[in-house]
């Protein structure tokens, strides 16, 4: 069965340091997304991609957060300057038509 | 504002101990309703989507229902391995993002 991979699973990095994660959504999967679930708390939406610009954004996703589609099956989320709070699971998906999403198993960031 | 409301957060089962977890919701214009599944240190691993009252789908051990305003997953003679938490979302019209719940926390006993 097609599945999202997300690489690394887990990634320490320092406070102030820029950090890119990575993922591969399914191959003809159109729309693309980032969520994060901070230990304890619910899943939230980061961003959606689709035909190569962002589509929607929440209020979390500021000018630290980029996302790019660097070639035909790579998908990432930058995050320039992290701060502790940015530590969570970061959950990529993937979605034919915008609903029905399957997601990656997620990279555990970890800022200290 | 849309949300999303699960109850309850904890549930523990004897194997075989039927069993149903809510999920209510208030949501501007519903586009669908989401039933996932997460394992500890896991992604979300998609179960069922609802698009209507009255809506009914099934899956092995596991039924989801919808109303206006809430919908049930029901689990029926359950097994040690459906222990897992289990995700509600909603996605409104015209938005691109999924709402989720805080979830409900099964966990299934021989």
């Amino acid at each position: 069965e097609p599945e999202v991979t997300q690489t690394p699973s887990h990634q320490v990095t320092q406070m102030g340091q820029e950090v890119i994660l990575r993922c591969v959504p399914i191959s003809n999967h159109l729309y693309f997304y980032w969520y994060r679930q901070i230990l304890g708390q619910k899943v939230e939406f980061l961003v959606s991609f689709y035909n190569n610009e962002i589509s929607e954004k929440s209020e979390i996703f500021d000018d630290q957060f980029s996302v790019e589609r660097p070639d035909g099956s790579n998908f990432t989320l930058k995050i320039r300057s992290t701060k502790l709070e940015d530590s969570a699971m970061y959950f990529c998906a993937s979605s034919p038509e915008n609903y029905g999403y399957t997601f990656g198993s997620g990279t555990r960031l970890t800022v200290v | 504002e849309d949300q999303v409301t699960q109850s309850p957060e904890a549930l523990r089962l004897q194997e075989g101990e039927s069993s149903s977890l809510n999920c209510s919701y208030t949501v501007s214009g519903l586009r669908g309703l989401f039933w996932y599944r997460q394992d500890p240190g896991k992604g979300p691993e998609f179960l069922f989507t609802l698009y209507s009252a009255g809506e009914e789908k099934e899956k092995e051990r596991l039924k989801a229902t919808l109303t206006k305003k809430e919908s049930f997953l029901h689990i029926t003679a359950p097994k040690p391995e459906d222990s897992a938490t289990y995700l509600c979302a909603v996605q409104a019209r015209n938005t691109d993002k999924l709402i989720f719940g805080t979830g409900t926390r099964l966990q299934v006993f021989p």
